[in-house]
């Protein structure tokens, strides 16, 4: 199994700019996320998804949005790039919603907004 | 106000030494804690998960500790290796299933 696989791993945009972020999973995984990691603070929810169809807002939703129409696939889309969503952004998956259950993690995409 | 405080922020120890990592909380309610490694230019992976009833937690030379009455916890490294090196960052689970992450600590494991 590839696990959870994030899409590009690297990208340099212009402000303005609109993209899409791609993550993968080949586990059957019903919820999916999104977070942004920046320096010196912790992970914070974007967007989440229980299962294909079902979206909701994380912590820092502005700016983005994202969709599930499958269970293997939910990416984000920037909609207008801003130097502010410079950051590492990392695809989690796990069973269910369920916090016993360990999410697992891509490997990030490194976005920088110039 | 929910937060996850982790100290150090960074740490350099020689291989073969041990070494303690702290986290503090004040999340509330409080349903799980859980420790993850971070590899540089990875994504986090789990190393273990303590319900409020659980004191202690290992996973090889990892050993996880929990305090539910001081809203502490600590992750002690044993005979440390080169591939410890990483980022290590607590995340504590709260009311409605939400997760607040610390920081993280940045281990540096030197020969």
């Amino acid at each position: 199994n590839a696990g959870v696989t994030q899409t590009p791993k690297f990208q340099v945009l212009k402000t303005g700019q609109s993209m899409t972020l791609q993550c993968a999973q080949d586990m059957n995984h019903e919820y999916m996320s999104w977070y942004r990691q920046d320096p010196g603070m912790g992970l914070r929810l974007i967007h989440y998804s229980v299962g294909a169809g079902i979206t909701d807002q994380g912590e820092v939703p502005n700016g983005y949005n994202v969709s599930r129409s499958t269970t293997e696939d939910f990416p984000l889309r920037l909609l207008s790039a801003a130097p502010s969503q410079t950051s590492v952004y990392f695809c989690a998956s796990s069973p269910t919603g369920y916090s016993n259950q360990p999410q697992h993690f891509g490997d990030g995409t490194r976005l920088s907004i110039l | 106000k929910n937060q996850v405080e982790q100290s150090p922020q960074s740490l350099i120890i020689l291989e073969g030494k041990n070494c303690t990592l702290q986290c503090n909380y004040t999340v509330s309610p409080f349903s799980n804690l859980r420790w993850y490694k971070q590899d540089t230019g990875r994504g986090p992976v789990s190393l273990t998960i303590m319900t409020f009833s659980e004191n202690t937690k290992s996973n090889g030379r990892y050993t996880a500790t929990l305090d539910a009455d001081t809203k502490q916890s600590s992750l002690h490294i044993t005979a440390s290796q080169l591939s410890d090196s990483a980022s290590y960052i607590c995340v504590v689970t709260g009311g409605y299933n939400k997760l607040i992450f610390g920081a993280g600590t940045r281990l540096a494991v030197h020969p």
